[in-house]
């Protein structure tokens, strides 16, 4: 079945890049990752997807391997706001079932 | 614009008893979300509408478990016979397309079974 492997928890200093792995081998071919995150007591908030690519917008990048089992976000300039829980995401093949898994919490220490 | 949102905020209810919790998503999109997050725990996804019907049911835990669409916009999820598991935050999200676009998420609903 669909899984992601996360970090449990990650430190970064301000201004550094931060780089979150997370395992998905079990990917099918068609699915894209996604990765949301999410700041306490609030609902989770969509940073990036991809499928093959790497992918840059205002937010993050997100490397892809080639095999796609493994994906990267990068957070180029960590700052304080960007603390919070990292999820990456893939859905189960046929279905609409996302799966979240555990997640990376972020800390950005100044 | 509005984003999602859900009512309660919190709810404190005792067990055995009926509950209804509330999503409007976002105008004009026609996917529909929920999911429930246990403490410590990412979200866990419960059910899929698009428009009026349920596409994916596969993540309800059991026949408590229950959810409407009626008009393909607001939904309720409905728990009958609560049980102190299902203290979770339950979170709604909607996005504009099936399955494969952003999904906003509204700040979720703590419930409390006592």
């Amino acid at each position: 079945d669909a899984k992601t492997t996360q970090p449990t928890s990650m430190d970064c200093a301000e201004g550094r890049a931060a780089n979150l792995p997370c395992n998905h081998s079990t990917i099918s071919g068609n699915e894209y990752v996604y990765w949301y995150r999410q700041i306490h007591s609030q609902g989770p908030q969509y940073i990036i997807h991809g499928l093959k690519n790497n992918e840059t917008n205002e937010m993050a990048s997100l490397i892809i391997t080639e095999d796609r089992k493994s994906s990267t976000l990068i957070l180029p300039h960590a700052t304080l706001r960007d603390t919070a829980v990292y999820y990456c995401i893939v859905r189960v093949s046929g279905t609409y079932k996302y799966i979240f898994g555990t997640g990376t919490r972020l800390k950005v220490l100044a | 614009g509005a984003g999602v949102s859900q009512t309660p905020s919190n709810k404190v209810t005792e067990k055995g008893k009926y509950v209804e919790l509330r999503c409007d998503p976002i105008s004009g999109h026609t996917a529909l979300y929920w999911y429930r997050q246990s403490l410590g725990q990412g979200p866990e996804f419960l059910i899929y509408f698009q428009g009026t019907g349920a596409a994916d049911d596969s993540g309800l835990p059991n026949d408590r478990f229950f959810a409407v669409r009626p008009e393909g916009s607001v939904s309720t999820l409905k728990i009958q016979r609560t049980e102190r598991g299902d203290s979770a935050v339950y979170l709604c999200a909607s996005s504009s397309d099936r399955g494969a676009d952003t999904q906003y998420f509204g700040p979720g609903t703590r419930l409390t079974v006592l």
